[in-house]
């Protein structure tokens, strides 16, 4: 059973469009994540979800907005994609916030690809 | 905020040789050290942490080293085997910020067989 799951894989879009990336975890973890990472392969927080509730959200475009329907659950919606939003998008769930259980487990990432 | 540097950006070692990464951060509030392998085409993957209590930590072929004082921590990996090759990321977490954590640009290692 795959821990973290992303949908879908790849995506290749137009410039201006809308498009989703699903995340699910079913590790039963309180906090979920979002992370960018670019050409270069630097890995960048985007969002950070706690039961369902927002907890860190770095400096991102509002084009991106994170929902989150159940704790188990962190969709990352994008508006009006830009060129520069090409990436591979990592979802990421850990137990719970600062404490001992700290390991982020990752999912096998979504390649945006923005024509 | 925190900022991460990681040395080297690439790495070539022979089979057999050990390698060597190394992690410096600014923020002394930083309690947890971990380090991510990711393979080509995957998501990263824990393969050793660290806390700020703990000097070293020993895992098989895969140790961790930190010294809070320099604010330094290193990964080792001995032995090194093809299969050892990947992108490797250190990362700090801030012991006030909730579970935020700051990624190092990361290292290609090669392993030569």
């Amino acid at each position: 059973d795959t821990a973290v799951s992303q949908t879908p894989k790849y995506l290749v879009t137009q410039m201006g469009n809308d498009k989703s990336i699903k995340c699910e975890q079913n590790l039963g973890h309180d906090t979920m994540y979002w992370y960018k990472q670019d050409s270069k392969k630097f890995l960048k927080i985007m969002f950070s979800y706690n039961n369902k509730e927002l907890i860190i959200n770095e400096t991102v475009p509002n084009r991106f907005s994170p929902k989150s329907p159940d704790k188990a659950h962190l969709n990352l919606h994008i508006n009006s994609l830009e060129l520069g939003d090409s990436a591979v998008y990592f979802c990421a769930s850990s137990q719970g916030l600062a404490g001992h259980t700290d390991t982020q487990y990752f999912g096998p990432g979504t390649r945006l690809t923005v024509l | 905020g925190e900022n991460v540097e990681q040395h080297p950006s690439t790495l070539s070692v022979q089979e057999g040789d050990s390698a060597v990464i190394k992690c410096t951060y600014s923020d002394s509030a930083s309690n947890y050290f971990p380090w991510y392998k990711q393979e080509l085409g995957k998501g990263p993957q824990l393969i050793i942490d660290i806390r700020s209590n703990v000097g070293e930590k020993k895992d098989q072929r895969i140790a961790v080293t930190l010294n809070k004082t320099a604010k330094h921590f290193s990964l080792h990996i001995t032995e090194t085997q093809p299969e050892d090759s990947a992108v490797y990321f250190c990362a700090t977490r801030l012991s006030n910020t909730g579970n935020q954590f700051y990624f190092g640009t990361g290292t290609s290692l090669t392993v030569i067989p």
